[in-house]
């Protein structure tokens, strides 16, 4: 069985400071492991994805995660928040691609 | 590349009328389609799973008689939602899974309210 845990409903953070959003998976094969972004009222787009390769994966906007597989977990960060970053996070496993489990999102708001 | 497209994006039904919500993959054949529903600042719950030519797999508690799937092409899959009740109200979307990269991509969503 596999599932994600998104530590942290929400998270603020001020325009240009650090943004870590918290992502652990439990899975009992090899995870795929993704990151998505939703802006209101609108579909999921794919941050950046993690297949088996490089641990350290970049994505999208700046963003960047690091698979740990001693720790579980797949934390999303980005140096420098923007405005515009600020949306709902959410964190994905997958084994085979077919069957996708989400967490329960972490919204970010970026204060000015 | 990669475009999973939705129609209607917004639509609003009065209780006891059916409603049809098309996902289209517009630049690759999808072998596989998902449908999720999303409450409001909650996370995507898987609906269903539909393959090509073939029936839905749906997940437990979801009532495969009032949400119908249909996948009649490799790129398009139909949700109806039959006898809509406002409980219904949600955000629906739909995913698209095609061979090789190991991902889905997403469509942008249907926003259904049932008054």
């Amino acid at each position: 069985a596999q599932s994600v845990t998104q530590l942290g409903s929400h998270v603020s953070v001020s325009e240009g400071a650090l943004v870590l959003l918290r992502c652990n998976y439990s899975s009992s094969v090899p995870p795929y492991l993704f990151w998505y972004v939703q802006y209101p009222n609108q579909g999921l787009q794919l941050l950046l994805k993690y297949t088996s390769a490089a641990t350290l994966v970049k994505g999208i906007n700046g963003f960047e995660a690091e698979f740990k597989k001693s720790e579980t977990s797949f934390h999303l960060t980005k140096p420098s928040a923007h405005m515009s970053d600020a949306a709902e996070y959410f964190c994905a496993v997958s084994d085979t691609g077919n069957q996708f489990y989400f967490g329960t999102g972490t919204s970010l708001t970026v204060i000015p | 590349g990669a475009v999973v497209s939705q129609h209607p994006s917004r639509v609003i039904c009065k209780s006891g009328t059916s409603v049809k919500i098309e996902c289209r993959s517009l630049d690759f054949q999808a072998t596989t389609m998902f449908w999720y529903r999303q409450f409001p600042k909650q996370s995507l719950m898987l609906m269903a799973t539909s393959n090509e030519g073939s029936k839905a797999t749906y997940e437990q508690g979801v009532e495969k008689d009032k949400f119908l799937i249909n996948h009649a092409s490799l790129t398009l899959s139909t949700l109806t939602v039959t006898s809509a009740h406002p409980e219904d109200s949600s955000f629906y979307i739909c995913s698209a899974r095609r061979q090789g990269p190991h991902e889905q991509y997403f469509g942008p969503g249907t926003r259904l309210t049932v008054t």
